[in-house]
This record gives C-alpha cells, sequence and structure tokens, in this order.
C-alpha cells in the first residue's frame, strides 16, 4: 500500500505567476483535502474534493482552485501569487465518512 | 464553531522525563480530536485519535492521551521523553457530525535536552 505523495518538493515562483501543486492519494482513498501551512503556524483547510466535486471550502479566496481526477491524484492551482502564498502546502486523503487524514509530506513554495 | 488551543508555542523538558503538552478545543457538536507529530521538512503523521469511544486513547510511540470533556481538554502525554521525540506537535479537532473540516492548533514545539 502506497501513501501519499506530491510533487514537487519545492518551489520558486513570483509573484503574480501561477502554480500547479500536484498529490497523489493512498491507494483506494476517494476523499482529499488540501491544507496551507505558513511558517511556524497550523495547518489551514484550503478545500475538500469527494469524487472530483468540492464539497467543502476554507476561508481562501476563489483564485485557490483544485481538481480531483478519476483515479483520486488531485491537483490545487493557485492563480495571482502573492508573497503571503509562501507555505508548506499538504494534501491529506481518507475515505469518505471515515475520521482519519493520511497527509502527505508536502510542497514548499516561496514566492519572490 | 471549533477552536483549537495550545497551551505553550514552546516545551522543553529533559530526557526521561513527563512529557506534557496542553490541548484546548471548542466545538458545538461532540468532536474528533487528534494529535499530529511533524518532524522538520515533513508532514503530520498521525499519533492518537479520540473518536467517543474510550477516553484514554493510546497512540504511537508511547504517547496517549485523555478526553475531558467538562475540561474540553485533549492533553498529550507520554511517561519518559526520549532525544528522538523532538519535534513540532499539532491539536486538531473534526466535527463528528459528517464534517469535512479539521481545524489545528498553532502547535507546539517540544525540546528534549539530553
Amino acid at each position: 500500500e502506497t501513501g501519499v505523495t506530491q510533487s514537487p518538493t519545492h518551489l520558486i515562483k513570483t509573484r503574480g505567476q501561477q502554480v500547479t501543486l500536484r498529490c497523489s492519494s493512498q491507494s483506494g482513498h476517494n476523499t482529499v483535502s488540501w491544507y496551507q501551512q505558513a511558517l511556524g503556524q497550523g495547518p489551514q483547510f484550503i478545500f475538500q474534493y469527494y469524487r472530483e466535486e468540492e464539497n467543502g471550502r476554507g476561508n481562501f479566496p476563489p483564485r485557490f482552485s483544485g481538481l480531483q481526477f478519476p483515479n483520486y491524484s488531485s491537483e490545487l492551482n493557485v492563480n495571482a501569487l502573492e508573497l503571503d502564498d509562501s507555505a508548506l502546502y499538504l494534501c491529506a486523503s481518507s475515505y469518505a465518512g471515515e475520521e482519519t487524514q493520511y497527509f502527505g509530506p508536502g510542497t514548499r513554495l516561496l514566492v519572490l | 464553531a471549533q477552536s483549537v488551543t495550545q497551551l505553550g508555542s514552546h516545551v522543553s523538558v529533559s530526557e526521561g522525563a513527563l512529557v506534557l503538552l496542553r490541548c484546548n478545543y471548542s466545538s458545538s457538536v461532540p468532536p474528533y480530536l487528534f494529535w499530529y507529530v511533524q518532524y522538520p521538512n515533513q508532514g503530520l503523521q498521525l499519533l492518537l485519535k479520540y473518536t467517543s469511544a474510550a477516553t484514554l486513547v493510546k497512540g504511537i510511540n508511547g504517547f496517549e492521551a485523555e478526553f475531558k470533556k467538562s475540561e474540553t481538554s485533549f492533553h498529550l502525554t507520554k511517561p519518559s521523553a526520549h532525544m528522538s521525540d523532538a519535534a513540532e506537535y499539532f491539536c486538531a479537532v473534526r466535527q463528528n457530525t459528517g464534517g469535512f473540516k479539521t481545524i489545528f492548533g498553532a502547535g507546539t514545539r517540544l525540546f528534549v535536552k539530553a
């Protein structure tokens, strides 16, 4: 059983650019959530996808968007990057209705 | 609305001493509660979880936590600290009525002195 993987591990972008981060869920998991973890803070919930549809969103603007694919891999897209978007982005997968999420190692994004 | 407060952003203990990391939560519905550990440059690893069964929950690496509804607390303990326990610890809450959103505390960094 493979765990949750994320790519890339690190990324440097310039303010105003767009970025796509990728996540491969643990085998069989049909739900994925994305979190933003700024330096020195706890993770903040961005949104969750279930069966390719967004079914919950945190307090993040629309320039944060996502996709979930039939094989349950997913993407987080961020448009018009701002300096404050610099953070560790974590994805977590789970079975729908189960309370335990399994986290990937994260992608560290630096916006200059 | 749900929230989590972790008391103490930094805790330092000597190797072999008791570890106590404090977490208080607020939830309008019965919660699920979690403790996660994060090592440098890594993701989150689940230590233990409370899901309305036994109030004393045992986790990995010798950690345990007790759910106290009257105190709205879910403190994490370990009888004897090991150098390898040095990491960041996060308490988290999630509603158990089909909610999707997990709320994390700000974290407590544990230092273990030789």
